[in-house]
């Protein structure tokens, strides 16, 4: 069992909709919580970054941590064509050195 | 700009050459890193660096060598390149440990024919 899995999709929605991206993992000792924005042949971005359980929203962004479940979601709403690129999450615990592991991605089309 | 640059952005080249990817940040941060991503876009790290420092190194052929010659420069040298090693090389730097988050470069298309 991979430590984070994320479903790669493709994830296709129309303009406007809300879209719900999730990772789950099974590390316990995870406790930072991030989710990154690829678009094509460029790096990651940083989107969003959650530390421990909580919800945090950032304009059409909200990061949900649920370190009971060991599940992590992001919600896009009123999604735009401009969304559209891949969705990695990343967590890190603090103990291993402080290494950052990597969901493998969803893949997210909004069409117009 | 305050960004992490590598150079070069493409990289052809035949198997059994020696190549070098150059990754330069100027944001001030103290940790600099190497990922690897595959065909799948699934990213797996390599090297890790603290201040000049070597703090993780995963299982990575040890043809593979990292240098950092000051805490802003993070390069990767590749000896006897293999058809595996082609993918997308990422550097990245963070503030110490990288749980506020990473900040990465474009990218280096190593395509080993």
């Amino acid at each position: 069992q991979k430590e984070v899995e994320q479903d790669p999709g493709p994830l296709s929605v129309p303009e406007g909709a809300i879209v719900s991206l999730n990772c789950t993992y099974s590390n316990s000792a995870f406790q930072y919580f991030m989710w990154y924005r690829q678009y094509s042949r460029k790096g990651p971005e940083l989107l969003m970054y959650t530390y421990s359980s909580g919800n945090k929203e950032d304009g059409r962004f909200t990061a949900q941590v649920d370190k009971s479940s060991k599940y992590i979601s992001l919600f896009i709403r009123d999604s735009q064509p401009s969304d559209s690129a891949t969705y990695l999450c990343a967590m890190t615990s603090n103990t291993g050195g402080f290494k950052t592991i990597f969901g493998a991605g969803t893949r997210l089309f909004v069409k117009a | 700009d305050t960004a992490v640059s590598q150079t070069p952005k493409y990289l052809v080249t035949q198997m059994g050459n020696d190549k070098s990817i150059k990754c330069e940040q100027n944001l001030g941060h103290d940790t600099m890193y190497w990922y690897k991503q595959d065909s799948k876009k699934f990213l797996k790290i390599m090297f890790s660096y603290n201040n000049k420092e070597l703090i993780i190194n995963e299982t990575v052929p040890n043809r593979f060598s990292p240098k950092s010659p000051d805490k802003a420069h993070l390069n990767l040298h590749i000896n006897s390149l293999e058809l595996g090693d082609s993918a997308v090389y990422f550097c990245a730097s963070s503030q110490l440990t990288g749980d506020y988050g990473y900040t990465f470069g474009s990218g280096t298309r190593l395509t080993v024919v």
